[in-house]
């Protein structure tokens, strides 16, 4: 079982409105990366953020806004909701930013959009 | 671009039955190469990767070789269990700079193995 916890478990807004959702990564993990799981596809990359400051960002409009905090947790900011950002959100955290053996992913938050 | 392409699903399979799930990928560059798998209300975790060509990545029964000839990396394990059953997502990265350290996924698939 891995430490990456995210909030909420699921969520449902209206179109037009902001979310935010959260995640709180492995103990000692200085990097965070955000995805983006369409029902029935793989995960696409929104953003990373290593020590506080975005490390890259995927094919998102700048609707989709980021930060994290000194203990390194994140938030992914979600502005003006349309029916497509329906999704599952999944975080992501690792010590560096291309230790892949050890990036552990959380459960998601699932996000409706109606 | 980047992109990984994998056999859709689901795939159903007996118990002790051989498994391939097939993986194709196109990359500027010389990427790694990865087998994730989701199991239901679990977050994704690392199966097996390959860094170069002709390296075999393994675990858990399973094995991928990554073939740069044919831009592939198809999974398989000799005799499945029904704990097995699960999504499977093959992925690329291309590390390096800025951004370019994140992973390209494949649609997934599904595997579901009957007792």
């Amino acid at each position: 079982e891995t430490g990456v916890t995210q909030s909420p478990t699921h969520l449902i807004k209206t179109r037009g409105q902001q979310v935010t959702l959260r995640c709180s990564s492995q103990s000692g993990h200085n990097t965070v990366s955000w995805y983006q799981q369409a029902l029935g596809q793989g995960p696409q990359f929104i953003f990373q953020y290593y020590r506080e400051e975005e490390n890259g960002r995927g094919n998102f409009p700048p609707r989709f806004s980021g930060l994290q905090f000194p203990n390194y947790s994140s938030e992914l900011n979600v502005n003006a909701l349309e029916l497509d950002d329906s999704a599952l959100y999944l975080c992501a955290s690792s010590l560096g930013t291309g230790d892949y053996e050890k990036l552990f992913f959380g459960s998601g938050t699932q996000l409706s959009v109606l | 671009g980047n992109s990984v392409t994998q056999m859709e699903g689901p795939v159903t399979l007996s118990e002790e039955a051989f498994l391939t799930i097939n993986c194709t990928y196109t990359a500027t560059g010389y990427p790694s190469l990865f087998w994730y798998v989701q199991y239901p209300g679990e977050g994704l975790q690392l199966l097996l990767k390959a860094t170069k060509a002709d390296d075999k990545g393994s675990n858990k029964g399973f094995e991928a070789t990554y073939r740069k000839e044919t831009t592939s990396f198809h999974l398989e394990k000799g005799s499945v269990q029904v704990s097995d059953s699960a999504v499977y997502f093959c992925a690329l990265s291309l590390g390096g700079g800025t951004g370019r350290r994140a992973l390209t996924f494949g649609s997934g698939t599904r595997l579901q193995v009957q007792p």
